[in-house]
């Protein structure tokens, strides 16, 4: 099984340019997530998805837009890229928390914005 | 002050050491868990507990939940134990996607 899938691994992007970060998963997981990695930070959560046809924000949405129109995939849209979007982002996927506990992770894609 | 505060932020062990991660947090939960980041930047789902304490090989987990506190402990340590180790607990009554995660627990073994 490929297990989670994210490209592009690696992207630099000029100031108000957009993007979209790719996700999609193998494993038939109703649950999805996108989260940004900063430097001496923990994850903070961006979006996440309990199905197809519904998503939520999270923690820092700000900047960013998510659709979820199959199971497999979770794309994320920077629109309008700002300095402050330079992150490594992770795309994760699971059961439903309390029934197997066990996120998997996408290897991260890792963004700048100049 | 961080929901989930780790100790230490940095951490270098002789190869064969027994290594111990602590994790400490402020809100009520349902469940935490542990993850390992590697070098090259991928992040492994160890452990989810609710509660007591969880083996899988070299590694075991365990949790107070009166203490609001969780260890990870690591026996006869490896070169290739090298990674953070990321602690996150999901609030009790949270949404299903927010985890509060911990800054992480760099881990250096020796050989």
């Amino acid at each position: 099984n490929a297990g989670v899938t994210q490209t592009p691994k690696f992207r630099i992007l000029k100031i108000g340019q957009s993007m979209t970060l790719q996700c999609t998963q193998d494993m038939n997981h109703n649950y999805m997530y996108w989260y940004r990695q900063d430097p001496g930070m923990g994850l903070k959560l961006i979006y996440y998805s309990v199905g197809a046809g519904i998503t939520d924000k999270g923690e820092v949405p700000n900047g960013y837009n998510v659709s979820r129109s199959t199971t497999e995939d979770f794309p994320l849209r920077l629109e309008l890229a700002a300095p402050s979007q330079t992150s490594v982002y992770f795309c994760a996927s699971s059961y439903a928390l309390e029934r197997t506990g066990e996120l998997f992770f996408g290897e991260g894609s890792r963004l700048t914005v100049l | 002050k961080n929901e989930v505060e780790q100790s230490p932020q940095n951490l270098t062990a002789q190869e064969g050491e027994f290594i111990t991660i602590n994790c400490s947090y402020s809100v009520g939960i349902s469940a935490l868990h542990w993850l390992q980041q590697h070098p090259g930047g991928g992040i492994v789902s160890l452990f989810m507990l609710s509660s007591g304490k969880k083996k899988h090989g070299r590694l075991i987990a365990t949790i107070n939940i009166q203490e609001k506190h969780s260890s990870l402990h690591i026996t006869a340590s490896h070169p290739r134990d090298s990674a953070v180790y990321i602690c996150a607990v999901r609030n009790y009554g949270g949404s299903q996607g927010n985890l509060i995660f911990g800054k992480g627990t760099k881990l250096s073994v020796k050989p």
